[in-house]
């Protein structure tokens, strides 16, 4: 399969427990965040996104939370399943120069076991 | 559904070879971006096109090339394929400029021997 990313941090979780993933974002600028689930041998799948005058916005059993004081961004999946393992990425949005730029984090890898 | 569909899943090319990587998006979308990933170095931004015939450089252009002719698709060209491009190379599009997620292809898998 492919390799999306040999040494990252991996959380693993029973199926039917919360996840919670978290990820730290770098500029206090930043006014939009996304998160991303990538699969073996796809490319990423956005999942929920959240503007910065927001703290928590909730999807179908995902929820993220938003943490401007700290730079913090976490994603929480309830009852967590088996199609639930993959790479999960934050993404921060830089406007810099017009332009609008996606800041990706190196992500996090998801195990559910049985 | 957003489909951004990208030509080939896997390439062997040589050294010095002239690449295209081919990329096209069904959804009207104005902007089309192309990142590479590997492993430890997550995604990182090659160029970027907020309309046709327009194109900026991202973080890691040196050695590629784009072309937009249409709003739809999005080359990615490697001029001299060097084994430093080996790489997974994703192409995304995305409907607004700001605040606007992006939609992924697949992916393709280019190996440079």
């Amino acid at each position: 399969g492919e390799s999306v990313g040999l040494h990252l941090p991996t959380l693993s979780v029973q199926e039917g427990d919360n996840s919670i993933i978290n990820c730290a974002y770098s500029n206090s600028a930043s006014d939009y965040f996304i998160w991303y689930k990538q699969e073996s041998g796809k490319g990423p799948q956005f999942i929920i996104d959240i503007r910065s005058n927001m703290d928590k916005r909730q999807g179908q059993r995902v929820t993220v939370l938003l943490n401007k004081t700290v730079k913090h961004l976490s994603l929480q999946i309830a009852a967590t399943q088996p199609g639930d393992s993959a790479v999960y990425f934050c993404a921060e949005n830089w406007a810099s120069g017009g332009y609008n730029k996606l800041i990706f984090g190196a992500g996090t890898r998801l195990a559910v076991h049985p | 559904d957003v489909k951004v569909t990208q030509s080939s899943r896997y390439l062997v090319k040589r050294t010095g070879e002239k690449v295209f990587l081919e990329c096209v998006q069904d959804m009207d979308h104005e902007n089309m971006f192309w990142y590479r990933q590997d492993p430890g170095l997550g995604l990182r931004l090659i160029y970027f096109s907020y309309d046709v015939k327009m194109k900026e450089k991202g973080d890691i252009p040196e050695g590629y090339s784009v072309s937009r002719e249409k709003k739809e698709r999005f080359s990615l060209i490697l001029e001299s394929a060097s084994t430093n491009q080996t790489s997974m190379y994703l192409c995304a599009s995305s409907l607004n400029r700001f605040n606007s997620p992006l939609h992924f292809g697949n992916g393709t898998r280019l190996t440079v021997t």
